[in-house]
């Protein structure tokens, strides 16, 4: 158990909605990380929050939001969903922003479109 | 970042060392070796990491070579647990901070 927790679990919807993921990150950690895990893509990180203010970005896509609140939960918005969007989506925390650190990945959410 | 070579499968005889190779010829000197690894569609798991020498912890070692255009991933004595996709990523303390991962090594532990 990493410690980092991720809800829900699984996630089932239809093209065109609208979805929220939620990360908690372990104890103590102020870096929430989420990444993309799809069959053909491989694992692909996304954006990167420390302390509540966006660090980075990767290969996110404009439907593709996400916000780090006062209290460091995270949560991922997915929008206009589309079938390539089905992927399993993982948050990772880390105790710092930047530096050689290890990143702990939460249980991830699959999520399904159909 | 670096990038990381890896073959795409290994199998390993349970209780048996497990020896996963990992080129980075591209390596710079501000670069470390990461290894992460991945059980079956779980989060991946932080394995070990180093800068130039050899590291150890309760979970594998971590052999760097001299030129660090290569290193190795040992984990002592396998068991069916770990069997999983082993990631080589390489990165700066300064790469922006993501984790980039290839495609890994599926390393098979059998009976």
């Amino acid at each position: 158990d990493s410690g980092v927790t991720q809800t829900p679990k699984h996630l089932i919807t239809a093209t065109g909605q609208r979805v929220t993921l939620r990360c908690s990150p372990r104890s103590g950690d102020l870096s929430v990380y989420w990444y993309q895990q799809s069959l053909d893509q491989g694992l692909q990180f996304l954006i990167h929050y420390y302390n509540g203010e966006e660090r980075a970005k990767g290969n996110i896509l404009e439907r593709f939001s996400a916000q780090q609140f006062p209290d460091l939960h995270s949560e991922l918005n997915l929008s206009s969903l589309e079938l390539g969007d089905s992927a399993l989506y993982f948050c990772a925390s880390s105790t710092r922003g930047s530096g050689i650190y290890e990143q702990y990945f939460g249980p991830g959410t699959r999520l399904t479109v159909t | 970042d670096a990038k990381t070579t890896q073959p795409t499968s290994m199998d390993c005889a349970e209780g048996r060392a497990a020896n996963l190779p990992c080129n980075h010829s591209t390596i710079s000197g501000n670069e470390y070796v990461y290894w992460y690894r991945q059980i079956h569609s779980q989060g991946p798991q932080y394995i070990i990491h180093g800068l130039k020498n050899n590291e150890t912890n309760e979970m594998a070692s971590l052999i760097i070579t001299e030129d660090r255009k290569s290193s190795t991933l040992i984990l002592p004595h396998a068991t069916l647990r770990d069997t999983a996709v082993y990631y080589c990523i390489v990165r700066g303390n300064n790469a922006g901070n993501m984790l980039t991962f290839g495609g890994g090594t599926r390393l098979m532990v059998k009976p």
